[in-house]
């Protein structure tokens, strides 16, 4: 079955620094990936989706990126903002859009 | 609009006792979700609804586990005979539609139910 892996450590950056953040997935390739922010006792809200065929996908600050041959994406927050610190979650997707989720990478922003 | 909503928002209970946690998703969606949090854990998805169609129960973790979602709108999810492992932070989503072969619809999160089983 499909496996999430994501860095258990915490990542700490100084503020204005990119952040990167990475996402293995063991078994097949997944139609798409989505990455989710949650911040403490709240539930997870959507950042972005790539799909399987897209190399990278932009939205504001954030990038996303989609390697088939490493099985790895990688989320990068750039000009990081201590409000940014949060823990950052990767699922992938496929059939009946049930989501196979990642245990999360606590990220914090440091000013 | 309103958000997914959950409640409760914290249910402390008794070990062999039966609990109901109820979510409410966005109005017009068609897919749910109910999933599992427990602490540093990922989301452990439990099952899912889209539609008129039959639930997926593939990630109920046992038999005691049960959900239903009543006139493709709010939804139940009960756990009979708690156990202090069933304790976690029980989370719901609803999505536009979770067709298969889909876009690939990002799911909207509740805040959650924790549930504490002592």
């Amino acid at each position: 079955s499909q496996k999430i892996e994501q860095n258990s450590e915490a990542l700490n950056i100084q503020e204005g620094k990119t952040a990167t953040l990475t996402c293995n997935y063991t078994n097949y390739s997944p139609a798409y990936l989505q990455w989710y922010r949650q911040d403490p006792g709240r539930g997870p809200v959507f950042l972005l989706l790539i799909r399987e065929n897209e190399k990278e996908k932009r939205k504001e600050r954030l990038k996303v990126t989609f390697d088939t041959t490493l099985k790895q994406s990688l989320f990068h927050i750039t000009a990081s903002q201590p409000a940014d610190s949060a823990t950052y979650l990767c699922a992938s997707g496929g059939y009946g859009n049930k989501l196979v989720f990642g245990a999360g990478t606590i990220l914090r922003v440091k000013s | 609009g309103a958000g997914v909503s959950q409640s409760p928002s914290n249910k402390v209970t008794e070990k062999g006792k039966d609990v109901e946690l109820r979510c409410d998703p966005i109005s017009g969606h068609t897919a749910l979700y109910w999933y599992r949090q427990s602490l540093g854990q990922g989301l452990e998805f439990l099952i899912y609804f889209q539609g008129n169609s039959a639930p997926d129960k593939s990630g109920l973790p046992s038999d005691r586990f049960s959900a239903e979602r009543t006139g493709g709108s709010v939804s139940t999810l009960t756990i009979q005979r708690t156990q202090q492992e069933d304790s976690a932070v029980y989370l719901c989503a609803s999505s536009l539609d979770g067709l298969a072969g889909g876009p690939g619809r990002e799911q909207y999160f509740g805040p959650g139910t924790r549930l504490t089983v002592t």
